[in-house]
């Protein structure tokens, strides 16, 4: 079964410093979601991508945040200078329709030092 | 803002035992999904919920969706100790261009 795949599954990185984490979504999919989930905590709405471009932010996506979908497959979420309370695990997610679920990646464990 | 709650957020139970999580959201939405989450791992997709009245069961699990009353359940029956995960609500927003999730259920079943 197609699987949305994410890389890098954990990353450590120094506060200040840029990270992009990256997601394959399935192929044939045409809506993209980030989700963060800070340790114990609830999922949470980072930003939609659809059309090639973004369709809806949270109020946690801020000037800091940017996505990309360079080519026909990945889609990878920048941060530009971290900050500790960035430290959650991201989700990548990608759904055919609206009338389907979302199907998540396995994550990506971030950590700011 | 759409809301959604979960309650209870901890239940511990017993094998064999029956049991029902409830989600309650605020919106007039009728897509509803509950997902599973086992301990550092990702979101399983259990069930998707898009009618008033709809009702789905898989194995132990049943979920069913009254948007009338802004409300979801997702019955447990004769619980087994592999059923213990966090149990996550979620309802489509309007635009259907996000997810809002509910805090989760932490479910232990003991033997």
């Amino acid at each position: 079964e197609p699987e949305v795949t994410q890389t890098p599954s954990h990353q450590v990185t120094q506060m200040g410093q840029e990270v992009i984490l990256r997601c394959v979504p399935i192929s044939n999919h045409l809506y993209f979601y980030w989700y963060r989930q800070i340790l114990g905590q609830k999922v949470e709405f980072l930003v939609s991508f659809y059309n090639n471009e973004i369709s809806e932010k949270s109020e946690i996506f801020d000037d800091q945040f940017s996505v990309e979908r360079p080519d026909g497959s990945n889609f990878t979420l920048k941060i530009r200078s971290t900050k500790l309370e960035d430290s959650a695990m991201y989700f990548c997610a990608s759904r055919r329709t609206v009338n389907q679920p979302q199907h998540f990646g396995d994550g990506t464990r971030l950590s700011i030092l | 803002e759409l809301k959604v709650e979960q309650n209870p957020l901890f239940l511990s139970m017993q094998e064999g035992k029956n049991y029902t999580i409830y989600c309650n959201y605020s919106t007039t939405s009728d897509r509803l999904y509950w997902y599973r989450q086992d301990p550092g791992k990702s979101l399983e997709s259990l069930f998707v919920l898009l009618s008033n009245g709809a009702v789905k069961q898989e194995g132990r699990l049943m979920a069913s969706l009254d948007t009338k009353a802004r409300l979801s359940t997702l019955h447990i029956t004769a619980a087994v100790h592999d059923l213990s995960a966090t149990y996550f609500c979620a309802v489509d927003d309007d635009s259907n261009y996000k997810l809002t999730f509910g805090k989760g259920t932490l479910l232990t079943v003991n033997p």
